[in-house]
């Protein structure tokens, strides 16, 4: 079955400074991959996604990118704020099912 | 705020009992997933329902089921309850329509306690 993981499982960062969350998967047949920010005690919230035929996806501060060949996408959060701390999980689609990476907690200092 | 909603938001219950958890769909979603998600962990894939019958499933035993209603609503049944069962339980809806690929939004989770 599918695999994802993620690093780092956390990082810190200096507001305005940009983070990067890497991810890898195992089963090339995953056609999605969602971003989900997660704060302490709430749901997860879509941030951002990528289909397979796209290889960047950029919405203000926040991009994804996609490398189908190597079975790796990236989060790139530029401008950090303090709200952007929260735990992020990265999600491959693989048969109707969304198989979830451990999480990166980012905490960003003022 | 998604408009997918769950209840109860909290839940006490002891070894062996069963638990039923709800989930309201997004309006115009017609396929809810549902997720387990133990501290400090990612969610896990339960199962998945789709018109009604269950569409996938993840690596949890029998005595996880579930239901979906002509309405899209769906229930989380878990019979002989155990500790490892405390955990936040999430359902997504989205829309499965011609194929392609759907976007999930989740439920505000409710948290279950197992003592």
């Amino acid at each position: 079955g599918e695999n994802v993981e993620q690093h780092p499982s956390t990082l810190s960062v200096q507001e305005g400074d940009s983070a990067v969350i890497k991810c890898t998967y195992s089963d090339s047949a995953s056609n999605y991959f969602p971003w989900y920010k997660q704060e302490l005690g709430k749901r997860p919230q879509l941030i951002i996604d990528i289909r397979s035929n796209v290889g960047e996806k950029k919405d203000q501060r926040i991009a994804v990118t996609l490398n189908k060949t190597a079975k790796h996408f990236s989060l790139h959060i530029t401008e950090t704020q303090p709200e952007d701390s929260a735990v992020y999980f990265c999600a491959a689609l693989n048969t109707d099912k969304l198989i979830f990476g451990t999480g990166t907690r980012l905490q960003v200092f003022p | 705020e998604t408009g997918v909603t769950q209840s109860p938001t909290h839940l006490i219950k002891t070894r062996g009992q069963q638990v039923t958890l709800r989930c309201s769909s997004q309006s115009g979603h017609n396929t809810v997933s549902w997720y387990q998600q133990a501290l400090g962990q990612g969610p896990q894939f339960i199962f998945q329902y789709y018109r009604e019958e269950e569409n996938g499933r993840g690596n949890f035993p029998p005595r996880f089921s579930g239901l979906q209603f002509p309405n899209y609503s769906s229930e989380l049944n878990v019979n002989a309850l155990e500790l490892d069962d405390s955990a936040l339980y999430l359902c997504a809806s989205s829309l499965v329509a011609g194929g392609g690929v759907e976007t999930q939004y989740f439920g505000p989770g409710t948290r279950l306690l197992v003592l």
